[in-house]
């Protein structure tokens, strides 16, 4: 099946510096990328969009000049955790739905990344 | 808004007895549902979808949902629960048939009694 990777799986920062999450899709493009965050004990948000080739498109309350998301290839979304704080530290999980470049077949599930713990000091 | 409501945040059953999720969801239109599965430290897995075919849909590993409209429900069951089927639970929704962004419930955390 389709694999989604992310990179790194955790990662720990200090106060104020940014963190880069990779996220790739293995065999398969992806124009679309999502990227959600996961509290502890709680669900999964949608923060954005990844579209490759155009502006991600961020969720209501969502900070978009804070998480910043570049969807570089067909395979690659990148989202950068700016002027990290300790709130901001959370599960952060990206998905992509598979498909033909550039077109997307209804019904098609999305697969999961196994996800990337932030810690901020 | 278009939301999806997890009834049960804590499921306790033994081992080898029936399983039920419940899951409602909101919305003037049939979505696109999807029971995801999430192990301790690992990504979501998906268990099962429904896109407007069959109503009663089978999974892996033995669970299954039935999509009834009239009750606006999505119910996830499993005839005999397994010790690996301890997770965390989250069904979801979505607009165009899962190629778009998901709306998640808060979760349920199935745990099995030995």
């Amino acid at each position: 099946g389709a694999v989604v990777s992310q990179h790194p799986s955790r990662v720990i920062c200090k106060s104020g510096t940014s963190v880069k999450i990779e996220c790739r899709s293995l065999d398969f493009q992806a124009t679309t990328m999502f990227w959600y965050r996961q509290f502890p004990k709680k669900s999964l948000m949608l923060m954005a969009t990844s579209n490759e080739g155009s502006k991600a498109t961020y969720e209501q309350g969502v900070e978009k000049d804070k998480f910043l998301i570049n969807h570089a290839s067909l395979t690659l979304s990148t989202l950068t955790v700016t002027s990290a704080h300790p709130e901001d530290s959370s599960f952060y999980i990206c998905s992509a739905p598979p498909g033909l470049a550039g077109g997307l077949m209804p019904g098609n599930e999305q697969f999961f990344g196994p996800g990337t713990r932030l810690t901020v000091l | 808004a278009q939301s999806v409501t997890q009834l049960d945040s804590h499921v306790s059953v033994s081992e080898g007895t029936p399983v039920l999720l419940r899951c409602n969801y909101s919305s003037s239109y049939s979505p696109s549902l999807f029971w995801y599965v999430q192990h301790p430290n690992k990504g979501l897995q998906l268990l099962l979808k429904y896109t407007s075919a069959a109503t009663l849909v089978k999974g892996i590993n033995g669970f299954e949902a039935e999509f009834k409209k009239s009750e606006t429900s999505f119910h996830l069951t499993k005839p005999s629960a397994h010790m690996s089927d301890a997770a965390e639970y989250f069904c979801a929704r979505s607009w165009g048939g899962g190629a778009d962004g998901l709306t998640f419930g808060k979760g349920t955390h199935l745990i099995i009694q030995p």
